[in-house]
């Protein structure tokens, strides 16, 4: 399987600082993304990086990807309240079929 | 684009009931995924649709699971009969389908309670 593994599985921070959330996989890749999920919502797309790149910006969130160890990781500097949500990492392959295959997530809590 | 769109949002049923949820992708999207969401599983990939064609079903439970998509712009997924186990966030996402972008735009999700 080539399932996201993310970590820690919660975290709690102060508004204003830092978090760091980071994502494991088991196979080759094209892509992996990040998604958030508010509670009692749907997932919603945040950044997408592709293999041959090593990292991305969009706005808050800094995400990198390392294929040699099979891992990536989301920043999202300066934290707010409003970030408070779970997390996921997905991940498709690069051999035959069509599937996004979600991490366990992990579930961010923004104290103000 | 008001985006995916489901329905119900809610369900409550007894055990042995039928649930039939439904789902309007994007316009334009070839892409239809259904997914479960549980605490104990996670996010589940059920089944999903290639330009109404079902691709990939591995992920359906049980011969109690069924999914159809008449259509470019209309989606099932049938339980029947329920089971308390399958209380879960039933979500549709639907996306272009370009490999490069993969990108999936999920609904609300209709939250099934089966008592």
């Amino acid at each position: 399987s080539q399932q996201g593994e993310e970590d820690p599985q919660a975290l709690s921070i102060q508004e204003g600082e830092n978090a760091t959330m980071n994502c494991s996989y088991k196979t080759s890749i094209n892509n992996l993304q990040w998604y958030r999920q508010n509670s009692g919502r749907g997932l919603v797309h945040l950044i997408l990086i592709r293999s041959n790149e090593r990292e991305k910006h969009s706005g808050r969130l800094r995400v990198t990807l390392d294929t040699s160890k099979k891992s990536s990781s989301l920043l999202i500097t300066a934290s707010r309240a409003a970030d408070t949500a779970s997390y996921f990492c997905a991940t498709a392959g690069n051999t035959g079929g069509f599937k996004t295959i979600f991490g366990a997530g992990t579930r961010l809590f923004v104290k103000a | 684009d008001a985006g995916v769109i489901q329905s119900p949002r809610h369900e409550v049923t007894e055990m042995g009931q039928e649930v039939t949820l439904r789902c309007k992708p994007i316009s334009g999207h070839d892409y239809l995924f259904w997914y479960r969401q549980t605490m104990m599983r996670g996010l589940e990939l059920l089944i999903y649709f290639n330009n109404n064609v079902p691709i990939d079903d591995s992920g359906m439970p049980e011969d109690r699971f069924s999914a159809k998509m008449p259509n470019a712009s209309f989606s099932t997924l049938k339980i029947q009969p329920s089971e308390p186990r399958d209380s879960a966030v039933y979500f549709c996402a639907s996306s272009l389908g370009d490999r490069l972008t993969d990108t999936q735009y999920f609904g609300p999700g209709t939250r099934l309670t089966v008592l």
